[in-house]
Formats: C-alpha cells, structure tokens, sequence
C-alpha cells in the first residue's frame, strides 16, 4: 500500500508546550485526516481538510493542508496531560478510497 | 454518539483455533471496516464492505476472511490462527458520502499462543 512518513516518531514534552507534528507522501492526496488514539481506545477523527492550503483549527489544535497535497501539519498549543497519546495522520492518495495510516506519532508529556 | 463495539477487548486463542471477531455499529452507515494496528506499522486495511454482503480486499487480506450478513453486523474470521495474527484488531464505520471520516470501535487484542 501507499506509504505515510509521520515525524516526529515519539515526542516527550512537558505540560503547556506547544507541539508540531507532520506526514509526508510520495504521492498527491486529496483529503487529509488527523486521528487520535488514547491508550487501550480506537482512534478518534480530529480534523479532516479537504482543499490543498486549507488551515483549520478544533480548540487547541491547529492543522493544514499541504499546497503541494503531498503534506500535512499538526499543531497542539499548550499542551495537557489529556494529549498524550498517538497521533495519526491518513488520506486516501488520489484516485483510492481506501484510507492509508501514518506510523503514527506518540506523545508523552513529562510531569 | 456513534456507537461501535467490538464483541471482546482482550482475547487469548491457540495456533490453528478458528477465530471470530464481532463488529456492531447502531448508526446505520453503509461502510465498515477491519484494520489490525502494530507497533511501528500503523494501521493496515484487512478487507471492507460497503454494503451487505459485499466485501473488497484491503492491502493484507491474507488469513482472513469477512461477513456480512446484516448491516448493523461485521466479523472478521481467522481461518487457522497463527502468531503472527497477534495483534490489535479495529473496526470502524462510516457513512457512504463521507467514506474518509471513519469512527472506530475500541479494539480486539488478540494473542495467538
């Protein structure tokens, strides 16, 4: 399947920074979606962005759309102890319904 | 709230078991979809239906097999279990016009001794 490259892997930070994470493709994608995966649950969809350049916050959390469609960023500001977990992007790359993962981005804050 | 359950949270089977593994939805939605997640690999589409018994392949379909008999109801079969079947399994669902935004059930752990 197409592949994802998520970066950071793994993201230790301390309760009230902010955080930026992003996933690269090969290839153009034309959705992409920001998951949320708290231990021991299935993931949770925090944002979708459907149009290449599009920047679209839920709360604290901030995500863009690549203008190449190749790339995705996501930002926490101020981060809380309710954050940790793993952060997944996906997308289904152009011409593909079926939704490819990242690697997926795991975040501890340290007390 | 959307509503998916999965029939076990933690299950312990032995190579060469058939194994069952149940997925309900109560929001109706016409997709649904088996995924098993690994440490370092994401998640990996095992197969998907978009409709009653209809099924499409996902990218490792190998070692499984679906049903769909009723809407609301999806399972995913392990024919011959074996260890490398040990994994987190995740089922989701979603609506036929809004295929991407998926909303996942809590998961299966599922150890094959």
């Amino acid at each position: 399947g197409q592949q994802l490259n998520q970066s950071p892997q793994s993201m230790f930070i301390q309760e009230g920074e902010d955080v930026s994470m992003n996933c690269t493709s090969s290839s153009i994608f034309n959705t992409w979606l920001w998951y949320k995966q708290d231990p021991g649950e299935g993931p949770v969809l925090l944002i979708a962005l459907y149009k290449a350049g599009e920047l679209t916050s839920n709360g604290r959390l901030t995500a863009q759309f690549g203008i190449t469609r190749k790339d995705s960023f996501l930002n926490i500001s101020a981060s809380i102890p309710s954050d940790v977990g793993i952060y997944f992007c996906a997308g289904p790359y152009f011409g593909n319904e079926k939704l490819t993962f990242g690697t997926g981005t795991r975040l501890t804050i340290i007390p | 709230d959307v509503k998916v359950t999965q029939s076990s949270r933690y299950l312990v089977k032995r190579t060469g078991e058939k194994v069952f593994l149940e997925c309900v939805q109560d929001m109706d939605h016409e997709n649904m979809f088996w995924y098993r997640q690994d440490p370092g690999l994401g998640l990996r589409l095992i197969y998907f239906s978009y409709d009653v018994k209809m099924k499409e392949k996902g990218d490792i379909p190998e070692g499984y097999s679906v049903s769909r008999e009723k809407k609301e109801r999806f399972s995913l079969i392990l024919e011959s279990a074996s260890t490398n079947q040990t994994s987190m399994y995740l089922c989701a669902i979603a609506h036929e016009a809004m295929i991407n935004e998926q909303f996942f059930g809590p998961g299966t752990r599922l150890t094959v001794l």
